[in-house]
């Protein structure tokens, strides 16, 4: 069974300092995973997401990712960060065997100090 | 188009009340999703639907049901509201890639429920 580990609950960074928020998964399928950011006061939105293809995506704001199937891991980076950056950041990975329901990671809140 | 759409933003119940909450959805998605999210916890799936007529229990179903009438709309139902239940609740809704599988979703902006 699917399951997701956000290493880190909180990541506390200066602006304009590089960032990296760790995600693992275990599945021994295939994979979907996600990364979604939610806002204050909001509900989540898609980052980005690996399907199949270049292993590393990006996003429209700086974000990337590197999807690494050996060490099971999907981790969301970014080379500088902005004060608006700060929100809680949500991995999800959806496997090809089961339902296929997307499990989420229990988030970690990036909070970025001026 | 409006996305997903929760109503309402904001509920107060008594332990022992009953609501439900409607999420709509307009982008003609097939699979739609609730969950619950507190402190700590990350989001957990409650119930969810792969279409029309058909849902399913997820993680934490107990003490809610669901429905999906139609296609746009999925609803989730508290019979007997209890402490334990207050929480934020998020819709969402998805669509199968070429596979089938589950693929992105669009979240609501979340009602926020407290029961007395």
């Amino acid at each position: 069974a699917q399951s997701v580990t956000q290493l880190d609950s909180q990541v506390p960074v200066f602006e304009e300092a590089p960032v990296e928020l760790r995600c693992n998964y275990s599945s021994s399928v295939s994979v979907y995973l996600f990364w979604y950011v939610q806002y204050p006061n909001q509900g989540l939105q898609l980052l980005l997401k690996y399907l199949s293809g270049s292993t590393l995506v990006e996003s429209i704001n700086g974000f990337e990712a590197e999807f690494n199937k050996s060490q099971t891991s999907f981790h969301l980076r970014k080379p500088s960060v902005h004060i608006s950056d700060t929100a809680e950041y949500f991995c999800a990975v959806s496997e090809s065997g089961g339902s296929y329901i997307p499990t989420f990671g229990r988030g970690t809140s990036l909070i970025v100090h001026p | 188009n409006a996305g997903v759409t929760q109503t309402p933003k904001f509920r107060v119940l008594k332990t022992g009340q009953s609501m439900t909450l409607l999420c709509a959805q307009d982008m003609n998605h097939e699979y739609m999703y609730w969950y619950r999210q507190d402190p700590g916890m990350g989001l957990r799936l409650i119930h969810y639907s792969v279409g029309e007529g058909t849902t399913a229990k997820g993680e934490v179903p107990d003490g809610y049901n669901v429905s999906r009438l139609k296609k746009q709309n999925f609803l989730l139902g508290l019979e007997s509201a209890a402490p334990s239940q207050t929480s934020v609740y998020f819709c969402a809704s998805s669509y199968p890639t070429a596979s089938g599988r589950h693929n992105e979703q669009f979240f609501g902006p979340g009602t926020r429920l407290t029961v007395l």
